[in-house]
């Protein structure tokens, strides 16, 4: 089976500029779950999405948000982006929960200019 | 809210020794306790996980214990190699239905030194 895909992997914006990340999962896997991985933080969740419905939320600015697809495909959107939201976006995909192994995409890596 | 703490933050350690990772949740509803590990460049990966049904869960050189009473558990390697050396993850989760998140501790960077 082919791994969790993450496009783009590295991104350099502006300050105020908004960016769409985009996470393919595992075929099969119907949870995708998205993380900001900053040096200070750690991994931090952001949301989960389960045949086109968010789950859950953390806790972040109304900036963050994000969407899945009936194909499981899911997209994240930053709006008016700020320098400290330069991070590593991951996402993971299990079959249908969290509590189920989570299988990482390798990242896209985002630099706020 | 939920909160995991992770000590240390850094470990080395001499080849063949034991390594001990310490983490502390705070929501006593958690039931699902995962460790990831990321090695320097690369995606987590789960190494162990345990379910609160459990106390002791062993996986050839790696464990994990959990006290639910004191709402900690931990990950214990022995006869470190130096293909441990990665940043260590520990993250809870409470499951409410089929919905849940996972709260990750901060990591602890383990280095094996030959």
């Amino acid at each position: 089976k082919a791994g969790v895909t993450q496009t783009p992997r590295y991104l350099i914006k502006t300050r105020g500029q908004q960016v769409t990340l985009s996470c393919s999962p595992i075929s099969g896997h119907r949870s995708v779950s998205w993380y900001q991985q900053t040096p200070g933080q750690g991994l931090q969740f952001l949301f989960e999405y389960f045949s086109e419905t968010q789950r859950n939320k953390g806790n972040f600015p109304g900036r963050f948000s994000g969407r899945q697809f009936s194909n499981s495909r899911s997209e994240m959107n930053v709006s008016t982006l700020e320098l400290g939201d330069s991070a590593l976006y991951l996402c993971a995909s299990s079959f249908g929960t969290v509590q189920e192994t989570q299988y990482f995409g390798p990242g896209t890596r985002l630099l706020v200019l | 809210g939920e909160n995991v703490e992770q000590h240390p933050s850094t470990l080395s350690v001499q080849e063949g020794d034991s390594a001990v990772i310490k983490c502390t949740y705070s929501d006593s509803a958690s039931n699902y306790f995962p460790w990831y590990k990321q090695e320097l460049g690369k995606r987590p990966q789960l190494i162990i996980d345990i379910r609160s049904n459990v106390g002791e869960k062993k996986d050839q050189r790696i464990a994990v214990t959990l006290n639910k009473t004191a709402k900690h558990f931990s990950l214990h390697i022995t006869e470190t190699q130096p293909e441990d050396s990665a940043v260590y993850f520990c993250a809870a989760s409470r499951s409410s239905g089929n919905t849940g998140k996972l709260i990750f501790g901060q990591g602890t960077t383990l280095q094996v030194k030959p």
